[in-house]
Order: C-alpha cells, then structure tokens, then sequence
C-alpha cells in the first residue's frame, strides 16, 4: 500500500503570498491531520478533517485554511505568508476520525521557507 | 496550563544497553498516549499507542507504560541498536480533546 505523499516536498515563498500544500492519503484512509513543525514549537496540529468536514481545529490563524475532497485528498492553504510560516508542513492520514485515538501515518512533510 | 515535557533533549545510550524515555504532563486527564519516532528530514512514524486504563504495552523491544498517578509515560527500547538512534516524541489527547498534542521530542543516540 502506498504511504501518505506530500507535494510539493520544498517550496520557496515571499512574505506576503499565499501557498497552497496537498496531501494524498493512505488508500481507505478517510482522516487527514495537517500539523506545522518548527525547531522552537514542536509538532503542532493545525486541523483534522474527516468526510470532507472539518472536525477539529488547533489554535492558529485564520490565515491558515484547509479542505478535503470526496477522494479524502486534502489541501491546507496558508495566506498572507510571514517570516514565522517558515516551517516542515505534516500530514498524517488514519483509517477513523479522531487523530487523538488511532495511529497516524505520516508524510514526509512540505518544508516551506518564506523570505 | 497544560504541558508535555520530554526528559532531556539528548539520551546517549551504548549498544545493547535498555534506552529508558520519559514524558511527563501536568493539567492533562489524557485518553490516550502515544509514542512516534522521527528521523531526519522525515515525517515520524508511529510505534505505540496506550489507553488510560492500560498500565503497560509491549511491542517487540519496544516496551511502554502509563501511570496516571504520576503523570507520566516511559518508553523503553531492549537490547538498543544503532538504527534506534532517532528522536522519539510522545504525544497525547485528553478524552474531551479530539486533537494530539505532542512533546518536544528526546533525541537517541546509542553509540556501537
């Protein structure tokens, strides 16, 4: 079976643009987590969407939005870029809802840098 | 407020010897932990999950306990091996939480 996939994998942004990341989860898979990781905050969850329906929201901007589709692939934008956006982006699918109770399959991440 | 703490940012272990990886959390009523490992440049993988009313969970070398008494997790890799070096985070939700929160991550090394 085919891992969670990531595109793109790197991505170069000026301050001030907007970014779109896509996740393509495990086939069956209909949860999609997306967290940010940074060197000074960690692993931090950003939303969870399930059947299409955001289910759970961690405590960020609302610059930062996402959606999934009725294939369970999932996009997370993020407008408005800051310096501070610069991050390892994560998707993580699982075969339920409720990321908290099951275990996750991670991607390898989009590693964004704004400039 | 809520917190996570992982014991120190960096374990150096020999080869063969027992790694031992706490996590400790205050104001937390945890469902379920959680424990990932993550190489570099790589997402992290998942290695074990606890409920709140299991004390001890076990997977190959890979040994994990919960004691909601004192607030604390312990991840135990056996007879470690080089390839064990990584840095492993522990993650949990409180029942109410529908969301993981994780800690900063121990950093392995375990030197041949």
């Amino acid at each position: 079976k085919a891992g969670v996939t990531q595109t793109p994998r790197y991505l170069i942004k000026t301050r001030g643009q907007q970014v779109t990341l896509s996740c393509s989860p495990i086939s069956g898979h209909r949860s999609v987590s997306w967290y940010q990781q940074t060197p000074g905050q960690g692993l931090q969850f950003l939303f969870e969407y399930f059947s299409e329906t955001q289910r759970n929201k961690g405590n960020f901007p609302g610059r930062f939005s996402g959606r999934q589709f009725s294939n369970s692939r999932s996009e997370m934008n993020v407008s408005t870029l800051e310096l501070g956006d610069s991050a390892l982006y994560l998707c993580a699918s699982s075969f339920q809802a409720g990321a908290s109770a099951y275990e996750q399959y991670f991607g390898p991440g989009t590693r964004l840098t704004v400039t | 407020s809520q917190k996570i703490e992982q014991n120190s940012e960096a374990l150096n272990i020999q080869e063969g010897k027992t790694a031992t990886l706490t996590c400790n959390y205050t104001n937390y009523s945890p469902a379920y932990l959680q424990w990932y490992r993550q190489d570099p440049g790589r997402g992290p993988v998942f290695l074990l999950l606890i409920r709140e009313n299991e004390k001890e969970k076990r997977k190959e070398r890979l040994k994990v306990t919960f004691d909601t008494t004192l607030k604390q997790s312990l991840f135990h890799i056996t007879a470690s091996q080089p390839a064990d070096s990584a840095t492993y985070l522990c993650a949990l939700a409180s029942g109410s939480a529908r969301q993981l929160t994780f800690g900063s991550g121990t950093q392995l090394t375990v030197l041949p």
